[in-house]
């Protein structure tokens, strides 16, 4: 019954190649998010999607491209794969949007895929 | 633009020692703030938060965290490490539900018998 699955959770591959990593989450969430981990472990959000509608769309490079085909997956594909890309990349979730404080914020991760571009 | 500073990239405690990892945060309006444990190659764990109400928060494992909105400090502490404590451990804030968690760089805990 896991919460926020991601596959692969390893992935090897070489320059130049499009890869996709896949992320569902059970828990009836309406946002979802991409954070990348680099090689320090610093943490930083690439994207988020409320409701398949893209929400958060920080300073990343036009070749990552997430799509959100329902609000339980949220998928990221990455086109033209570089050195520099290699890195862990988790999934969250949260239950909702909003200004409310009260609200629940807590995001739930998933156990990340590590990206290993060659 | 808001940040999130941990002091001490990697902190050494000896079994049974008490644990302090601190986190101070940069921002006029209070955040909802957050202490995630990350065990090797395994994702983020909720360890506890804080987002209104009691200051002193309680978490799993015997963690705990003071909400200090004079010092813009939420250092996590544990009375006494145990070795399986040893892991990375990140504070983060959002100022919204459903907004972009901002971590610190993380520190590492390593716990010695």
């Amino acid at each position: 019954d896991t919460a926020v699955s991601q596959t692969p959770k390893y992935l090897v591959t070489q320059m130049g190649n499009d890869k996709s990593i896949k992320c569902e989450q059970n828990l009836g969430h309406d946002t979802m998010y991409w954070y990348k981990q680099d090689s320090k472990k610093f943490l930083k959000i690439m994207f988020s999607y409320n409701n398949k509608e893209l929400i958060i769309n920080e300073t990343v490079p036009n070749r990552f491209s997430p799509k959100s085909p329902d609000k339980a997956h949220l998928n990221l594909h990455i086109n033209s794969l570089e050195l520099g890309d290699s890195a862990v990349y988790f999934c969250a979730s949260s239950l909702e949007h909003g200004e409310r404080r009260g609200a629940e914020e807590t995001q739930y991760f998933g156990p990340g895929t590590r990206l290993l571009v060659l | 633009a808001q940040s999130v500073t941990q002091l001490g990239s990697h902190v050494s405690v000896s079994e049974g020692a008490l644990v302090l990892l601190r986190c101070n945060y940069s921002s006029s309006v209070p955040p909802y703030l957050f202490w995630y444990v990350q065990y090797p190659n395994q994702g983020l764990q909720l360890l506890l938060k804080y987002t209104t109400g009691a200051t002193l928060v309680k978490g799993i494992n015997g963690f705990e965290a003071e909400f200090k909105k004079s010092e813009t400090s939420f250092h996590l502490t544990k009375p006494s490490a145990h070795m399986s404590d040893a892991a990375e451990y990140f504070c983060a804030v959002s100022y919204q539900a459903g907004t972009a968690l901002i971590f610190g760089k993380g520190t590492t805990l390593s716990v010695s018998s």
